[in-house]
């Protein structure tokens, strides 16, 4: 069974500070997408990243970075120098790659959130 | 439209009513899926859809849900007899498989449901 567990239920830091946000996964899938959006006061869904199994190199996108550990079944979230903006629910999520006709639909499975407070 | 649109926005109805939800999907993505974010449930998978091939329900929580996609485009969700736990947001995503490895869905901004 595919399951996301996000920890951290809520987080409060004061703008500036960096803040790390935690995603363990569990799959038997060997192919398989790790994500993460985030949930703004607005109530959208963002996409920010997505990740495929076989690539653990880290990423950097401006303030915010992922560390993928594949040994630890971990895909954390790192804001560095958070800004009141980045205030939101983020969500990690997983998938299994899609493939037309069979039981891999690629619906993702996602983590309850962790509700992030960014104060001035 | 460029994304997913739904409607309406918002819904308020009474327990045991009956409700339709509607999703429009990105023009051209054959996959279209629906999610629904509740306070207790978090966020999850209801059904998929993908081109004409027999839709994934086992998302479904009991068989007063059941939707449909008619012309590969245009899905309804409807809920029969709603009760109060039927209150949430209904999310719709579509993504085009094929045309990469990954399958990035997009979402619509919801319906929300409140069932009175």
């Amino acid at each position: 069974a595919q399951k996301v567990t996000q920890a951290q239920t809520e987080i409060s830091v004061v703008e500036k500070e960096d803040v790390t946000l935690d995603c363990v996964y569990e799959t038997r899938d060997t192919t398989y997408y790790l994500f993460w959006y985030k949930q703004p006061p607005s109530g959208e869904l963002v996409f920010l990243i997505r990740r495929n199994s076989f690539d653990e190199q880290n990423e950097i996108s401006g303030r915010y970075s992922w560390n993928f550990q594949k040994s630890t079944s971990s895909f954390n979230f790192t804001i560095t120098a958070s800004q009141v903006v980045d205030s939101a629910v983020y969500f990690c999520a997983l998938s299994n790659l899609l493939v037309i006709g069979s039981s891999n639909t690629g619906k993702l499975i996602f983590g309850q959130g962790t509700t992030l407070q960014v104060k001035p | 439209g460029a994304g997913v649109s739904q409607s309406p926005s918002n819904k308020v109805t009474e327990k045991g009513k009956d409700v339709e939800l509607r999703c429009d999907p990105i023009s051209g993505h054959t996959a279209l899926y629906w999610y629904r974010q509740s306070l207790g449930q978090g966020l999850e998978f209801l059904i998929y859809f993908q081109g004409n091939s027999a839709p994934d329900k086992s998302g479904l929580p009991s068989d007063r849900f059941s939707a449909e996609r008619t012309g590969g485009s245009v899905s309804t969700l409807t809920i029969q007899r709603t009760q109060q736990e039927d209150s949430a947001v209904y999310l719709c995503a579509s993504s085009s498989p094929g045309k990469g490895f990954y399958n990035e869905q997009f979402f619509g901004p919801g319906t929300r449901l409140t069932v009175l």
